[in-house]
């Protein structure tokens, strides 16, 4: 099976300036979750949708959301980006939802905001 | 809230050296835990899980114990290559958070030939 791909792998964005980001799942995958990953912070949960439903939410300010597809495919966006947004975003999906399901992770997406 | 905290590093050690991790835990109820491994400019891997006390969970060699009398779930290794060079995270998923991961701040193995 093909694992979980991201695209795009590196972006470039000015502040103020929105980005949408992909993440297509493992084949029969039904949850995608999101993380952030920075130096200072690292690994913070954004949000989880299953099923096309978001499950659950982390802290993070309105300018990020999110959405699924009936393919289970994802996207999240970010608008209003600020330079803190600077990140290696991940997505990681799993086959039902539930704490103890295995999660896999993409490559990520390296975001430089300027 | 729930939290997770790990040794800072780097952690340096030559080849075939033992290999321990600490990793401790806050939450409620009884959480799953996971170790992911990250190697350079990659995504994170899981290298191991338990979901109940006294679970042993192992993979490459890599082992750790859910304990909940002392709420830790340390990664050991008995002989590490210069292979396992990477970044190690310890993680909860708490019960009724979907898959909601807590991850500790992450711990950089170093392995000298």
């Amino acid at each position: 099976k093909a694992g979980v791909t991201q695209t795009p792998r590196y972006l470039i964005k000015t502040r103020g300036q929105q980005v949408t980001l992909s993440c297509s799942p493992i084949s029969g995958h039904r949850s995608v979750s999101w993380y952030q990953q920075t130096p200072g912070q690292g690994l913070q949960f954004l949000f989880e949708y299953f099923s096309e439903t978001q499950r659950n939410k982390g802290n993070f300010p309105g300018r990020f959301s999110g959405r699924q597809f009936s393919n289970s495919r994802s996207e999240m966006n970010v608008s209003t980006l600020e330079l803190g947004d600077s990140a290696l975003y991940l997505c990681a999906s799993s086959p039902q939802t539930g704490s103890s399901y295995e999660q896999y992770f993409g490559p990520g997406t390296r975001l430089t905001v300027t | 809230g729930n939290s997770v905290t790990q040794m800072e590093g780097p952690v340096t050690l030559s080849e075939e050296a033992f290999l321990t991790i600490n990793c401790t835990y806050t939450a409620t109820g009884y959480p799953s835990l996971f170790w992911y491994v990250q190697y350079p400019g990659e995504g994170l891997q899981l290298l191991l899980k338990a979901t109940k006390a006294d679970d042993k969970g192992s993979n490459k060699g890599f082992e750790a114990t859910y304990r909940k009398e002392t709420t830790s779930f340390h990664l050991e290794k008995g002989s590490v290559q210069v292979s396992d060079s990477a970044v190690y995270f310890c993680a909860l998923g708490a019960n009724n958070a979907g898959n909601m991961l807590t991850f500790g701040g992450g711990t950089r193995l170093m392995v000298k030939p």
